[in-house]
């Protein structure tokens, strides 16, 4: 059974630092993009980060770019999230999805069960 | 960066109802488009991918259809269980959300 398992969230105060992890299994977890979506209190989903199988190729959204840091160990099977200079917006739910593709298409299937980050003094 | 325009942000429906969901795409994104299901303090779930493509396991009272910019889920003979928020995702340039339509009662 594929599954996805985040963990390293909590509460962390503005300008600190916060590190997410996503265990995998059930999958060869080299051969799959990995991807970070993200969801504030009664918001909607924000897709956050995304990194390919190698971890050779990272892509971040524009709200996070220059502060946070997806990495992989293709040997230990965990996705990572270095967060860096957190701010109040950045309070959510963090979770960790696996990248499916096809010919003409890619989707996250599954997802992780979630980890909150709460960003507050 | 491709912006997706879902609507409506919310609706309300009775079991049985058949519902329709649209996402529009800022440009052109071919069949990249993926429906997702969620529950409240759940993680989303893939109902649709390639824009008409049923997710193993999914009822088959959902469907996907549209290319291009112009995308739709229907939801037939709409069940208890359907009642929840739905999102679009593209995925053919980096990935960006819908803003999500909750199907009340």
């Amino acid at each position: 059974e594929v599954q996805l398992l985040e963990s390293g969230g909590g509460l962390v105060q503005p300008g600190g630092s916060l590190r997410l992890s996503c265990a995998a299994s059930g999958f060869t977890f080299s051969t799959y993009g990995m991807s970070w979506v993200r969801q504030a209190p009664g918001k909607g989903l924000e897709w956050v980060s995304s990194i390919s199988g190698s971890g050779d190729n990272t892509y971040y959204a524009d709200s996070v770019k220059g502060r946070f840091t997806i990495s992989r160990d293709n040997s230990k099977n965990i996705l990572y999230m270095q967060m860096n200079s957190l701010r109040a917006e950045d309070t959510a739910a963090y979770y960790c999805g696996r990248i499916s593709s096809s010919i003409k298409s890619n989707w996250f299937d599954p997802w992780g069960q979630g980890t909150l980050v709460i960003v507050s003094s | 960066d491709i912006q997706m325009t879902q609507s409506p942000s919310s609706l309300s429906a009775s079991v049985g109802d058949r519902v329709t969901i649209t996402c529009r795409a800022s440009q052109s994104i071919s069949s990249y488009l993926s429906w997702y299901q969620q529950k409240p303090g759940k993680a989303p779930k893939l109902l649709i991918y390639s824009a008409s493509s049923l997710q193993s396991g999914v009822p088959s009272r959902f469907g996907g259809s549209g290319s291009g910019t112009d995308f739709t889920l229907t939801i037939n003979y709409l069940q208890p269980e359907d009642f929840a928020t739905y999102y679009c995702l593209q995925s053919y340039s980096t990935w960006a959300f819908g803003q999500g339509t909750r199907v009340e009662v």
